[in-house]
């Protein structure tokens, strides 16, 4: 069984420009939630794929968006980058109608926008 | 409500002491509560996680203690060591599947 993974593990891009982060659910999950993570600060939920559709937003704007595929894979795009959106960007999966429907996090995409 | 706050910010703890960090919520909605072990530059690893029909879970070192009527939480870390220095994160979602409302984080250090 595998894990959550994610690429890249780093990016750099510069204000205006538009990122693509790419994210694997572990096995057997059907739901990939994604959170920012500022530095020194806690997860902050931006939206949640189930069934490749968007179920659950956070306080985020329409710039994020994602998609979700039939093997349960996700993408997340961030459009006309701006500086605040430096951070550290989590995947996270998990089995919705299972017992243990905890979430699981991959290790992250670290943005950086200069 | 969505809020969950985190105490304290930061802690350091003897090698064999406990480690405590407690969390409260407002959301009454919220019935599982996970905690999360972050280690710089990685993601957060799930630690051990209760629901509100149980006052206390325990696996190995670690001891979740639940008060619903209180709203708190709290993590207990028993014979804390070096290797338990990290950011721990404690989180509430209604149905573990769903939006995760995290706490500011931890920042403990076990001292040898």
């Amino acid at each position: 069984e595998t894990g959550v993974t994610q690429s890249p593990t780093h990016l750099i891009k510069t204000r205006g420009q538009q990122v693509t982060l790419r994210c694997s659910s572990q096995s057997g999950h059907n739901t990939v939630s994604w959170y920012q993570q500022a530095l020194g600060q806690g997860p902050q939920f931006i939206f949640q794929y189930y069934r490749e559709e968007e179920n659950g937003r956070g306080n985020f704007p329409p710039r994020f968006s994602g998609l979700q595929f039939p093997n349960y894979s996700s993408e997340l795009n961030v459009n006309a980058l701006e500086l605040d959106d430096s951070a550290l960007y989590l995947c996270a999966s998990s089995r919705e109608g299972a017992l243990t429907d905890t979430q699981y996090f991959g290790p992250g995409t670290r943005l950086t926008v200069l | 409500q969505q809020q969950v706050k985190q105490s304290p910010q930061s802690l350091i703890v003897q090698k064999g002491g406990i480690s405590i960090i407690n969390c409260a919520y407002e959301n009454t909605a919220f019935d599982y509560f996970p905690w999360y072990q972050q280690f710089p530059g990685k993601g957060p690893a799930l630690l051990i996680a209760i629901r509100p029909d149980v006052s206390e879970k325990k696996e190995g070192r670690f001891t979740i203690s639940f008060n619903k009527s209180a709203k708190q939480f709290s993590l207990h870390i028993m014979d804390s060591q070096p290797g338990d220095s990290a950011t721990y994160f404690c989180a509430a979602s209604i149905g573990g599947f769903q939006k995760l409302v995290f706490g500011t984080g931890t920042r403990l250090l076990v001292s040898p």
